[in-house]
């Protein structure tokens, strides 16, 4: 079936260290995002990246629609920072399939 | 502007109790879906409404229900509560099937 595989599943940075989260996407991508959720629960919105580059801050996001994968940037981490993150698509379905979810950890 | 609204956000119910939880969208959205998301499972699909018809259902039992107002506002009713339908149950919407907005949750905890 289709899927969303996430890496790394878990990362643990110090503060101000830089990371990349990937998301590899079993058939070709319609709608991707990427999402952080926060203790809460809620998730919030950080990319809505079908293709192209774009940057938030010290976020930063690419999508290589050709070779269905997406790379998320987060430069300068802080302790706000962690959390879940997780990249989902729609594939055309009117619904969003989700990947697994990478945990963020940043201590000070 | 109003971001998506959940209610409630907490909820504790008994084994074989219903439960109804309701969603409301950001103004001018009409496409509300509702997702499951538990540690074992991960973020699950429950189903997507748009202009009140229900357009896709994910893989769940028929326990697990919806409507959709001509309002755009959105309810989900579970019924025979089992243990297993403790989770966070988060609603989105979109405008016209694009990028996703979704509410804080309301997290059930079925005892």
């Amino acid at each position: 079936g289709i899927q969303v595989e996430q890496s790394p599943p878990d990362l643990i940075l110090q503060e101000g260290a830089n990371s990349t989260l990937r998301c590899n996407f079993s058939d070709s991508v319609n709608n991707l995002q990427w999402f952080h959720q926060n203790p809460w629960g809620q998730l919030i919105n950080l990319f809505y990246i079908p293709s192209g580059t774009k940057q938030n801050g010290r976020l930063s996001a690419t999508t290589v629609a050709t070779e269905r994968y997406s790379l998320l940037y987060i430069s300068s981490s802080q302790t706000t920072d962690s959390g879940v993150y997780f990249c989902a698509d729609d594939y055309n379905t009117d619904k969003l399939i989700f990947g697994t979810g990478t945990r963020l950890q940043v201590f000070p | 502007k109003a971001g998506v609204t959940q209610t409630p956000r907490y909820l504790i119910k008994t084994r074989g109790q219903q439960v109804t939880l309701s969603c409301s969208p950001i103004s001018g959205h009409r496409s509300v879906s509702w997702y499951q998301q538990t540690p074992g499972q991960g973020l699950q699909f429950l189903f997507e409404y748009f202009s009140e018809t229900q357009r896709n259902k994910g893989n769940f039992p028929g326990r697990f229900s919806g409507r959709q107002f001509s309002n755009s506002r959105s309810e989900m009713n579970v019924s025979t509560l089992e243990l297993g339908d403790s989770a966070l149950y988060l609603c989105a919407s979109s405008f016209s099937d694009f990028e996703a907005f979704f509410g804080q949750g309301t997290r059930l905890t079925v005892v």
